[in-house]
């Protein structure tokens, strides 16, 4: 079976600290790529999404990220956090195979302190 | 103005009760979807249905039955509630199947705890 791994379970960075968080998926077809944001309490948000085109993607609230197909990774980065930013944050991939699917990470937990 | 709704926002019931959520998408999207959200936040796709026609159906005890009335509709009901069934359910959204359509749009979530 297809998976989404996100190897950082909990980080904890203090403000303006760099940020990168790491996805990688096991499906070696063509996929559609998003990250999406769960702040305390809410619904999820999408952050950004890649379809084609550029492998370095921005979103919302100055993330970005950047599609390595070689290495099957879609890792989000944001220069400089703030506490704001403390949310769960979800990898999810759209295989070709089945692209009424969106295959879950099992989420990071960011955590930033002022 | 909400995009995804549901409700309850809040469920606790007991052991064999049965319930329903519901939720409702005011977008004019074609495709609907119903995701659980276990205790460690991992989430995993139900149902899907596009054009109240069922597309994805993991596995999932028959217990759960989605229905979708309409296609901005999709509720979800569930018989002889488990313990295992205490999680946050969420509903989604999207323009149409698949590919680029599939940005999905997220409700606000029910947390089902059954005692």
């Amino acid at each position: 079976a297809q998976s989404v791994s996100q190897h950082n379970h909990h980080v904890i960075l203090s403000e303006a600290a760099s940020l990168e968080l790491g996805c990688n998926y096991s499906y070696g077809g063509t996929v559609n790529l998003f990250w999406y944001v769960q702040y305390p309490g809410q619904h999820l948000q999408l952050l950004l999404k890649y379809f084609s085109g550029d492998p370095l993607v921005k979103g919302i609230k100055g993330f970005e990220a950047e599609f390595i197909k070689s290495k099957f990774s879609f890792n989000l980065r944001k220069p400089s956090v703030q506490w704001s930013d403390t949310a769960e944050y979800f990898c999810a991939v759209n295989p070709s195979y089945n692209t009424d699917k969106l295959i879950f990470g099992t989420g990071t937990r960011l955590q930033v302190f002022p | 103005d909400t995009a995804v709704s549901q409700t309850p926002k809040y469920l606790v019931t007991q052991m064999g009760n049965d319930k329903s959520i519901k939720c409702e998408q005011n977008l004019g999207h074609d495709t609907m979807y119903w995701y659980k959200q276990d205790s460690k936040k991992f989430l995993k796709i139900m149902f899907s249905y596009n054009n109240k026609e069922l597309i994805i159906n993991e596995t999932v005890p028959n217990r759960f039955s989605p229905k979708s009335p309409d296609k901005a509709h999709l509720n979800l009901h569930i018989n002889s509630l488990e313990l295992g069934d205490s999680a946050v359910y969420f509903c989604a959204s999207s323009q149409r199947r698949g590919g680029p359509y599939n940005e999905q749009f997220f409700g606000p979530g029910t947390r089902l705890t059954v005692l």
